[in-house]
């Protein structure tokens, strides 16, 4: 069974970094390619940051949102995948979802965590 | 960018009865159109991908049609269980981008 976990998440104020981490279970992790989500409270979903397998490169895209202030990385000897944060605003606050997506490159969200809150307040 | 439109925003329906939701995208994707089914306070879960193909251990009653900019996805015979917001998602290019959503009550 795939399993993401996702954990990081937490309370920070304006301005500083938070790095969120997805522990993947039941397949193997190097194999996909990985996302970040995000929901804003009562607000739908939002792409931010996908990379693809180290075939791939390891290659990432990133939305105009968070181009500059997220890094989405991934460990594939530890099977995580991580999202570092930094220069948050309020706007940032969301739960944020780890996205298992297809095989390389393929860009397909497939199996979803249960997600992580990120409160950006003063 | 590529802008997903859904519709309707909001629909209530009574058990039994068929409910059909449209997503219109910008430009044409293809097939790189799929369905994602959220309940209050979990996570998405993909229902249909490609526009057409049914995800592992969806009910047989969820079923997508389209392609190009059109697409609708239909719940035949509405259950309890299925009060939810539905997400249309395209793939073709980035950023990836999701429709509106649109929220399902049970009558």
């Amino acid at each position: 069974e795939v399993q993401l976990v996702e954990s990081g998440g937490g309370l920070v104020m304006p301005g500083r970094s938070l790095r969120l981490s997805c522990t993947g279970s039941g397949f193997t992790f190097g194999d996909y390619a990985m996302s970040w989500f995000r929901q804003a409270p009562g607000k739908g979903l939002e792409w931010v940051a996908f990379i693809r397998s180290k075939v791939y490169d390891e290659t990432a895209e990133y939305a105009a949102s968070v181009k500059g202030r997220f890094t989405i990385s991934r460990d594939d000897s530890k099977d995580v995948a991580y999202l570092q944060m930094n220069s948050l605003t309020t706007e940032d606050t969301a739960v944020f979802y780890c996205v298992r997506n297809g095989q390389g490159w393929q860009q397909l969200a497939s199996y979803w965590g249960h997600g992580t809150l990120v409160t950006v307040s003063s | 960018e590529i802008v997903l439109t859904q519709s309707p925003d909001f629909q209530s329906v009574t058990p039994k009865e068929r409910v059909t939701i449209t997503c219109r995208a910008s430009q044409s994707i293809g097939s790189s159109l799929h369905w994602y089914q959220q309940k209050p306070d979990q996570s998405p879960k993909l229902l249909i991908k490609f526009a057409s193909q049914s995800f592992s251990g969806v009910p047989s009653r969820f079923s997508g049609s389209g392609s190009g900019t059109d697409f609708t996805l239909t719940i035949n015979s509405l259950e309890v269980e299925d009060a939810a917001t539905y997400y249309c998602h395209q793939t073709s290019s980035f950023p990836l981008t999701f429709g509106g959503g649109t929220k399902v009550e049970i009558k």
